[in-house]
């Protein structure tokens, strides 16, 4: 099957600037976008996720949209500071309760 | 709790070569998966499995096998290496599977030369 759309591939930001990423899923039946952070050399780990029944959900200087209609979910981050510098990967459902489908990642770079 | 480990860090095959990437678990997760990670492709599913004794074919399978006799254990094989199967490859696990937080092992760089 297709990854979810990524994008940007990459992205370098100042710190204290906003970080956006930003994916696009086909299937209807997803129900569960997730968003994982891999720091170099190490497993990826989930930092947010949201449900299809939320528009918006925030952690701290972390929060995730997803606008149902169009079909998209997007990972801001918010002052950001160079231990956010990291790959950071969008996945969803798809509808299935076993399994994700990865996006192809993001490298977030900030540069102090 | 260890959370995920997998052994070995890292390997150079052969081509030909067989090895089994050990992947375990300490949380009593039903749910476990394999997937290869190459460079600018994400994240792809080998293989996954819903409990002891059941496994599954994810997206690429295709030169692996895998069991799953244990909850806690979830071994995968590589029988006749191929250059192709040079990847860094995560294990994970989760409780009740898709719509929930998988759990990644730190991963296991394989090279086939």
């Amino acid at each position: 099957g297709e990854n979810v759309e990524q994008h940007p591939s990459t992205l370098s930001v100042q710190e204290g600037d906003s970080a956006v990423i930003k994916c696009t899923y086909s299937d209807s039946a997803s129900n569960y976008f997730p968003w994982y952070k891999q720091e170099l050399g190490k497993g990826p780990q989930l930092i947010i996720d949201i449900r299809s029944n939320v528009g918006e959900k925030k952690d701290q200087r972390i929060a995730v949209t997803l606008n149902k209609t169009a079909k998209h979910f997007s990972l801001h981050i918010t002052e950001t500071q160079p231990e956010d510098s990291a790959v950071y990967f969008c996945a969803d459902d798809r509808g299935s309760n076993y399994k994700l489908t990865f996006g192809k990642g993001t490298l977030l770079t900030v540069n102090p | 709790n260890a959370g995920v480990t997998q052994t070995p860090k890292f390997r150079i095959l052969k081509i030909g070569q067989s090895m089994t990437l050990q992947c375990t678990q300490d949380m009593n997760h039903n749910y476990m998966y394999w997937y290869r990670q190459d460079p600018g492709m994400g994240l792809k599913l080998i293989y996954y499995s819903v409990g002891a004794g059941i496994t599954d074919k994810g997206e690429v399978p295709n030169g692996y096998n895998v069991s799953r006799s244990t909850t806690e254990d979830f071994p995968l094989r590589l029988e006749l290496a191929a250059p192709s199967q040079t990847s860094v490859y995560f294990c994970a696990s989760s409780y009740t599977g898709g719509a929930n937080e998988q759990f990644f092992g730190p991963g296991t760089r394989l090279t086939v030369l």
